[in-house]
């Protein structure tokens, strides 16, 4: 089935730094790709999608490429913020389900 | 409008015992999906509804884990002989419908099971 795997470990920063949570998938066809993240205390939500190779999913200065030929979907954020201190998932579509990666933790130190 | 909803938020119960887990998906939402995240983890699939079918039961753990949706809105996830290694975060999502993976799925709070 399809999987996705993010790089390993939580990853802390310093506020306006630059972040980026590298994301590679496995799967058949053109499986739709997003970006799920939890903050402290509430539910996963939906930060981003991409349904087709080449597409950009953005919002709230997030962004990741759907990039077929590299099988991957990085996260990047230009200037990150203490309020995007969160878990961010990596998820891809396919047989019914969503499959998500481990996840990583973000902490932003002001 | 109202999000997913899921009752109880927490259930701490004992080893064998059975539990019953609620989840109200957003009104009109025809796809319904159960999830189970542990600790550190993603969540994994475990059912998917269409309607009142269970359209992929695939991802259930074995035959303690069952789900109904009876009138096609409320889903009740049900585990019998309940066991130390089911605790986790149970989390339901629903989505207008499931078109191929493009409509985003909305989940709810989630609820914590504890199995002593």
């Amino acid at each position: 089935g399809n999987s996705v795997t993010q790089m390993e470990g939580p990853v802390t920063l310093s506020e306006e730094a630059f972040l980026t949570i590298n994301c590679t998938y496995t799967a058949t066809g053109y499986p739709s790709l997003f970006w799920y993240v939890q903050y402290p205390g509430e539910g996963l939500q939906l930060l981003l999608k991409a349904t087709k190779a080449d597409d950009k999913g953005s919002n709230k200065g997030f962004e990741a490429t759907y990039r077929k030929e590299t099988t991957s979907f990085h996260l990047e954020k230009g200037s990150v913020q203490v309020s995007d201190s969160a878990v961010y998932f990596c998820v891809v579509y396919g047989n019914n389900r969503l499959a998500f990666g481990k996840g990583n933790q973000v902490v932003v130190i002001p | 409008g109202a999000g997913v909803s899921q009752t109880p938020s927490n259930k701490v119960t004992e080893k064998g015992k059975y539990v019953e887990l609620r989840c109200d998906p957003i009104s009109g939402h025809t796809a319904l999906y159960w999830y189970r995240q542990s600790l550190g983890q993603g969540p994994e699939f475990l059912i998917y509804f269409q309607g009142t079918g269970a359209a992929d039961d695939s991802g259930l753990p074995n035959d303690r884990f069952f789900a109904v949706r009876p009138e096609g809105s409320v889903s009740t996830l049900k585990i019998q002989r309940t066991e130390r290694g089911d605790s986790a975060v149970y989390l339901c999502a629903s989505s207008l419908t499931p078109s191929a993976g493009r409509e985003t799925q909305y989940f709810g709070p989630g609820t914590r099971l504890l199995v002593l």
